[in-house]
């Protein structure tokens, strides 16, 4: 079945980066591209980017470009997820999320879920 | 970037009836539009893609409907697992966005 495990829950300083891992079992990990979702205490999602398995090239939501880093493990099956120069409002879950095409082309749209990993950032 | 408003915020309705949820777009969308459900404490679940097909394994009481810039999720006949709150997405245009979700609460 197809799973994706996070990591878990991590508290932070304002200025520190954290990194969230996805760990992919269950399907074919090269086929499905990975984005990832942000929630922020009581409120809605927001999509950050995502990377393409094979290969590792990633598309960052404008928001977060130039501070978030996404990255993929082929060996561990595993992708990451790196926020920097943290802030109070970067307090949130953190889902990683499958794209639900398996082809070519990309969704968009979101299939498995993992089960979201709370950051925390306070002095 | 495309704003997408659900209503009603929250919705209170009783177990066996019938639910209908709404998402508007700021600007059309075509059918690129998806539908999840997210209980308290868990990550969302896909319920609805292209606007009107059902998900893998989600019950034929949920259907949706629309385009462009208006659509509808319907329950036919609410159960208890249904309560929870309900977030529609558009996939049309980078940045890809959600709705602010509407709680579906029992009455």
């Amino acid at each position: 079945q197809v799973q994706l495990v996070q990591s878990g829950a991590e508290v932070k300083k304002p200025g520190a980066s954290v990194k969230v891992s996805c760990k992919a079992s269950g399907y074919t990990f090269n086929r499905y591209y990975i984005h990832w979702v942000r929630q922020a205490p009581g409120q809605g999602l927001e999509w950050m980017g995502l990377i393409n398995p094979s290969g590792g090239v990633t598309t960052y939501a404008q928001k977060f470009q130039g501070r978030v880093t996404m990255t993929r493990d082929t060996s561990t099956t595993t992708f990451n997820m790196e926020l920097s120069s943290l802030r109070s409002e970067d307090t949130a879950v953190y889902f990683c999320a499958r794209d639900a095409s398996g082809t070519y082309y990309v969704a968009y749209y979101f299939d498995y879920w993992g089960q979201g990993t709370l950051v925390t950032v306070s002095s | 970037e495309i704003v997408m408003t659900e209503s009603p915020a929250t919705l209170s309705a009783s177990p066996g009836e019938r639910a209908t949820l709404s998402c508007r777009a700021s600007q059309s969308v075509s059918s690129n539009l998806a539908w999840y459900q997210q209980k308290s404490g868990q990550a969302p679940r896909l319920l609805i893609f292209g606007a009107s097909t059902r998900a893998t394994g989600i019950p034929a009481r949920f259907s949706g409907s629309g385009s462009g810039t208006e659509f509808t999720l319907t329950i036919s006949s609410l159960q208890s697992e249904d309560f929870a709150v309900y977030y529609c997405q558009q996939y049309s245009k980078w940045p890809y966005t959600f709705g602010q979700g509407t709680k579906l609460e029992i009455k």
